[in-house]
Protein backbone atom coordinates (compact mmCIF):
# COMPACT_ATOMS: atom_id res chain seq x y z
CA UNK A 1 0.00 0.00 0.00
CA UNK A 2 1.18 3.53 -0.68
CA UNK A 3 0.33 6.15 2.02
CA UNK A 4 1.13 9.05 3.49
CA UNK A 5 0.62 9.87 7.30
CA UNK A 6 0.85 12.92 9.03
CA UNK A 7 -0.33 12.40 12.33
CA UNK A 8 -0.46 16.12 13.80
CA UNK A 9 -3.50 17.79 12.74
CA UNK A 10 -2.78 20.91 14.37
CA UNK A 11 -0.39 22.72 15.72
CA UNK A 12 -0.19 26.05 17.80
CA UNK A 13 3.25 27.69 18.66
CA UNK A 14 4.34 30.99 19.67
CA UNK A 15 6.77 32.83 17.37
CA UNK A 16 10.41 32.23 17.59
CA UNK A 17 9.33 28.68 18.79
CA UNK A 18 11.00 25.30 16.78
CA UNK A 19 8.32 23.24 15.69
CA UNK A 20 8.46 19.69 13.52
CA UNK A 21 5.96 18.48 11.43
CA UNK A 22 6.06 14.94 11.44
CA UNK A 23 5.30 13.03 7.76
CA UNK A 24 5.72 9.05 7.86
CA UNK A 25 5.12 6.77 4.66
CA UNK A 26 4.52 3.73 3.13
CA UNK A 27 5.61 2.37 -0.19
CA UNK A 28 7.20 -0.96 -1.48
CA UNK A 29 8.71 0.85 -4.30
CA UNK A 30 12.44 0.95 -3.95
CA UNK A 31 12.79 4.32 -5.96
CA UNK A 32 10.43 7.31 -4.80
CA UNK A 33 10.40 10.75 -4.18
CA UNK A 34 9.35 12.75 -1.41
CA UNK A 35 7.86 16.38 -1.53
CA UNK A 36 6.95 19.27 1.29
CA UNK A 37 4.62 21.67 0.23
CA UNK A 38 3.01 24.94 1.91
CA UNK A 39 0.02 25.84 1.47
CA UNK A 40 -0.50 29.59 3.61
CA UNK A 41 -4.31 30.84 3.25
CA UNK A 42 -4.06 32.38 0.27
CA UNK A 43 -4.57 28.83 -1.05
CA UNK A 44 -1.59 28.19 -3.28
CA UNK A 45 0.04 25.03 -3.28
CA UNK A 46 3.92 26.14 -2.99
CA UNK A 47 6.72 23.62 -3.33
CA UNK A 48 8.99 23.81 -0.84
CA UNK A 49 11.52 20.67 -1.08
CA UNK A 50 11.79 17.19 -3.23
CA UNK A 51 13.86 14.40 -1.64
CA UNK A 52 14.42 11.29 -3.84
CA UNK A 53 14.83 7.91 -1.99
CA UNK A 54 18.71 7.30 -2.31
CA UNK A 55 19.68 10.56 -1.00
CA UNK A 56 19.48 10.22 2.96
CA UNK A 57 21.45 13.59 3.80
CA UNK A 58 19.60 16.20 5.48
CA UNK A 59 18.88 19.43 4.26
CA UNK A 60 18.78 23.11 5.25
CA UNK A 61 17.53 26.05 3.94
CA UNK A 62 17.51 28.95 6.01
CA UNK A 63 15.05 28.58 8.84
CA UNK A 64 13.74 25.21 7.10
CA UNK A 65 15.49 21.50 7.50
CA UNK A 66 14.73 18.12 6.88
CA UNK A 67 15.42 15.09 8.52
CA UNK A 68 14.67 11.58 6.18
CA UNK A 69 15.36 8.43 7.33
CA UNK A 70 14.44 5.38 5.54
CA UNK A 71 14.64 3.40 8.91
CA UNK A 72 11.64 4.70 9.82
CA UNK A 73 10.20 6.02 6.76
CA UNK A 74 9.96 9.30 7.53
CA UNK A 75 10.64 12.77 6.35
CA UNK A 76 10.17 15.23 9.21
CA UNK A 77 10.62 18.95 8.68
CA UNK A 78 11.27 21.37 10.99
CA UNK A 79 10.70 25.15 11.16
CA UNK A 80 13.63 27.26 13.30
CA UNK A 81 12.63 30.14 14.95
CA UNK A 82 9.13 30.42 13.59
CA UNK A 83 7.49 33.45 12.59
CA UNK A 84 3.61 34.53 12.15
CA UNK A 85 4.37 34.32 8.15
CA UNK A 86 5.19 30.43 8.67
CA UNK A 87 1.36 29.93 9.88
CA UNK A 88 -0.31 27.74 6.96
CA UNK A 89 -1.08 24.24 6.22
CA UNK A 90 1.94 21.69 5.31
CA UNK A 91 1.49 18.89 3.22
CA UNK A 92 3.70 15.69 2.77
CA UNK A 93 4.00 14.05 -0.32
CA UNK A 94 4.98 10.62 -1.78
CA UNK A 95 5.66 9.60 -5.35
CA UNK A 96 6.29 6.16 -6.16
CA UNK A 97 8.47 4.74 -8.52
CA UNK A 98 9.97 7.35 -10.39
CA UNK A 99 10.76 8.07 -13.92
CA UNK A 100 6.61 7.26 -15.04
CA UNK A 101 3.12 8.56 -14.45
CA UNK A 102 2.53 7.66 -11.16
CA UNK A 103 0.31 10.32 -9.31
CA UNK A 104 1.35 12.15 -5.87
CA UNK A 105 -0.02 10.04 -2.59
CA UNK A 106 -0.74 13.01 -0.40
CA UNK A 107 -0.62 13.53 3.60
CA UNK A 108 -3.98 15.26 4.90
CA UNK A 109 -1.93 18.16 6.10
CA UNK A 110 -0.64 19.52 9.31
CA UNK A 111 -2.28 23.14 9.75
CA UNK A 112 0.53 25.65 11.79
CA UNK A 113 -0.10 28.81 13.64
CA UNK A 114 2.28 30.38 14.60
CA UNK A 115 1.11 33.02 17.05
CA UNK A 116 3.21 36.47 18.26
CA UNK B 1 8.86 33.22 -14.61
CA UNK B 2 5.35 33.74 -14.96
CA UNK B 3 3.79 31.13 -12.42
CA UNK B 4 0.38 29.08 -13.29
CA UNK B 5 -2.90 31.23 -13.86
CA UNK B 6 -6.18 30.11 -13.11
CA UNK B 7 -9.39 32.02 -13.67
CA UNK B 8 -12.08 32.37 -12.00
CA UNK B 9 -10.82 32.86 -8.58
CA UNK B 10 -14.12 32.43 -6.97
CA UNK B 11 -17.47 30.95 -8.50
CA UNK B 12 -20.66 30.24 -6.96
CA UNK B 13 -23.73 28.57 -8.69
CA UNK B 14 -27.19 26.91 -8.05
CA UNK B 15 -26.68 22.75 -7.70
CA UNK B 16 -27.71 21.59 -11.65
CA UNK B 17 -25.98 24.67 -13.08
CA UNK B 18 -22.66 24.33 -15.43
CA UNK B 19 -19.18 26.27 -14.32
CA UNK B 20 -16.11 25.99 -16.23
CA UNK B 21 -12.51 27.05 -15.27
CA UNK B 22 -9.80 27.81 -16.69
CA UNK B 23 -5.70 27.01 -16.45
CA UNK B 24 -2.20 28.33 -18.15
CA UNK B 25 0.54 25.97 -17.41
CA UNK B 26 3.98 27.74 -16.96
CA UNK B 27 5.56 28.45 -20.18
CA UNK B 28 7.55 24.84 -21.12
CA UNK B 29 5.68 22.75 -18.81
CA UNK B 30 4.82 19.84 -20.69
CA UNK B 31 2.46 18.50 -18.39
CA UNK B 32 -0.59 19.51 -16.29
CA UNK B 33 -2.36 18.67 -13.39
CA UNK B 34 -6.38 19.47 -12.02
CA UNK B 35 -6.77 18.60 -8.49
CA UNK B 36 -9.92 18.96 -6.51
CA UNK B 37 -9.20 19.75 -2.84
CA UNK B 38 -12.50 19.63 -0.14
CA UNK B 39 -11.85 21.70 3.11
CA UNK B 40 -9.13 19.72 5.71
CA UNK B 41 -8.33 17.39 3.00
CA UNK B 42 -5.41 17.06 0.71
CA UNK B 43 -5.45 17.61 -3.33
CA UNK B 44 -7.04 14.71 -5.27
CA UNK B 45 -5.89 14.55 -8.58
CA UNK B 46 -8.70 14.83 -11.18
CA UNK B 47 -6.69 14.49 -14.39
CA UNK B 48 -3.30 14.46 -15.54
CA UNK B 49 -2.52 15.59 -19.21
CA UNK B 50 0.71 15.14 -20.81
CA UNK B 51 0.58 17.94 -23.96
CA UNK B 52 -2.57 17.28 -25.39
CA UNK B 53 -3.17 13.67 -24.29
CA UNK B 54 -5.09 12.33 -20.79
CA UNK B 55 -2.48 10.61 -18.71
CA UNK B 56 -4.48 9.69 -16.13
CA UNK B 57 -8.63 10.60 -15.99
CA UNK B 58 -8.95 7.58 -13.01
CA UNK B 59 -10.32 9.70 -10.10
CA UNK B 60 -12.52 11.92 -13.06
CA UNK B 61 -16.85 11.99 -12.46
CA UNK B 62 -16.74 11.65 -16.13
CA UNK B 63 -20.54 11.67 -15.70
CA UNK B 64 -20.22 15.35 -15.20
CA UNK B 65 -16.42 16.24 -15.16
CA UNK B 66 -15.06 17.23 -18.39
CA UNK B 67 -11.52 18.45 -19.29
CA UNK B 68 -9.83 19.39 -22.02
CA UNK B 69 -6.32 20.48 -23.76
CA UNK B 70 -6.78 20.82 -26.92
CA UNK B 71 -3.40 22.48 -27.60
CA UNK B 72 -1.43 21.11 -24.72
CA UNK B 73 -1.00 24.42 -23.27
CA UNK B 74 -4.15 26.56 -21.56
CA UNK B 75 -6.46 23.73 -20.36
CA UNK B 76 -10.63 23.98 -19.00
CA UNK B 77 -12.35 22.07 -16.62
CA UNK B 78 -15.85 21.78 -16.68
CA UNK B 79 -18.56 20.61 -14.57
CA UNK B 80 -22.09 19.87 -15.44
CA UNK B 81 -24.62 19.46 -13.82
CA UNK B 82 -23.05 20.61 -10.77
CA UNK B 83 -23.96 19.19 -7.37
CA UNK B 84 -23.64 20.33 -3.88
CA UNK B 85 -20.23 17.91 -3.06
CA UNK B 86 -18.81 20.15 -5.56
CA UNK B 87 -18.01 22.30 -3.56
CA UNK B 88 -14.34 22.58 -3.34
CA UNK B 89 -11.25 24.48 -4.30
CA UNK B 90 -9.89 23.49 -7.57
CA UNK B 91 -6.33 23.84 -8.34
CA UNK B 92 -4.31 23.67 -11.58
CA UNK B 93 -0.46 22.17 -11.23
CA UNK B 94 1.84 22.16 -14.08
CA UNK B 95 5.55 20.16 -14.29
CA UNK B 96 8.05 20.17 -16.82
CA UNK B 97 7.68 16.31 -17.62
CA UNK B 98 5.65 13.68 -15.16
CA UNK B 99 8.69 11.15 -16.19
CA UNK B 100 11.60 13.35 -15.38
CA UNK B 101 13.76 13.91 -12.57
CA UNK B 102 12.41 17.74 -11.76
CA UNK B 103 8.80 16.31 -10.98
CA UNK B 104 7.73 19.35 -8.30
CA UNK B 105 4.43 20.77 -9.94
CA UNK B 106 3.27 23.98 -9.40
CA UNK B 107 0.21 25.32 -8.77
CA UNK B 108 -2.05 27.92 -9.46
CA UNK B 109 -4.16 30.21 -6.61
CA UNK B 110 -6.81 27.97 -6.90
CA UNK B 111 -10.85 28.65 -7.75
CA UNK B 112 -12.98 28.35 -4.95
CA UNK B 113 -16.18 27.10 -6.06
CA UNK B 114 -19.35 27.13 -4.14
CA UNK B 115 -22.49 25.09 -5.19
CA UNK B 116 -25.70 26.01 -3.41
Amino acid sequence: AQKVTQAQTEISVVEKEDVTLDCVYETRDTTYYLFWYKQPPSGELVFLIRRNSFDEQNEISGRYSWNFQKSTSSFNFTITASQVVDSAVYFCALKPDAGNNRKLIWGLGTSLAVNP
Amino acid sequence: EAGVAQSPRYKIIEKRQSVAFWCNPISGHATLYWYQQILGQGPKLLIQFQNNGVVDDSQLPKDRFSAERLKGVDSTLKIQPAKLEDSAVYLCASSLSAGSLLYEQYFGPGTRLTVT
